[in-house]
């Protein structure tokens, strides 16, 4: 059973809104994503990070931030959100320090929509 | 680049038929290749995880095989249920930052 959490699972706002999403995970996993999916589509990688204080940019260009101060948390933020924005925001988490890991675990998601 | 396609996009089946999925990769430097379920409006749900030294992995009624030097994993499903109906889904590890995800096989069993 994956320990990977995601709150709010379901947000509506209105254009120009600040928002965080937040990740939490209790396995001290040292790697976490951040993936946008839309219904339907493909699974697109927006934010990693290997460990604490450490952070990338995905494949898709994506406008909001992360940050990666304690291992078990890796909240998202959009500083102005707008109708583009809404879609499915997946968090997932891997172990890479052992031999034999790699598993990909995932939280239930954060469905957005921004009116 | 390396890409992940899975075919077929989509697979309707009768209730109890065995049926098999299809996941191919570009590059057979592979660290490890996992096997999702993802129903509608969740997350994804891992159902098989096949390290590079391994040729297949089991659990229940799925069965998942790799063969890198063909580029090829399949996961097969016995016994089909309705509540098997989901997408699945398949990613590779190929170094320790990145998963490549496959566009998946959207299934329907029928009752």
């Amino acid at each position: 059973e994956a320990d990977i959490y995601q709150t709010p699972r379901y947000l509506v706002i209105g254009t120009g809104k600040k928002i965080t999403l937040e990740c939490s995970q209790t396995m001290g996993h040292d790697k976490m994503y951040w993936y946008q999916q839309d219904p339907g589509m493909e699974l697109h990688l927006i934010h990693y990070s290997y460990g604490v204080n450490s952070t990338e940019k995905g494949d898709l260009s994506s406008e909001s931030t992360v940050s990666r101060i304690r291992t078990e948390h890796f909240p998202l933020t959009l500083e102005s959100a707008r109708p583009s924005h809404t879609s499915q925001y997946l968090c997932a988490s891997s172990e890479s320090r052992v031999a034999g890991a790699g598993e990909l675990f995932f939280g239930e998601g954060s469905r957005l929509t921004v009116l | 680049k390396q890409e992940v396609t899975q075919i077929p996009a989509a697979l309707s089946v009768p209730e109890g038929e065995n049926l098999v999925l299809n996941c191919s990769f570009t590059d057979s430097a592979i660290y490890n290749l996992q096997w999702f379920r993802q129903d509608p409006g969740k997350g994804l749900t891992s159902l098989l995880l096949i390290q590079s030294s391994q040729r297949e992995q089991t659990s229940g009624r799925l069965n998942a095989s790799l063969d890198k030097s063909s580029g090829r994993s399949t996961l097969y499903i016995a016994a089909s249920q309705p509540g098997d109906s989901a997408t699945y889904l398949c990613a590779v590890l190929y170094n320790f930052n990145k998963f490549y995800f496959g566009s998946g096989t959207k299934l329907n069993v029928k009752p």
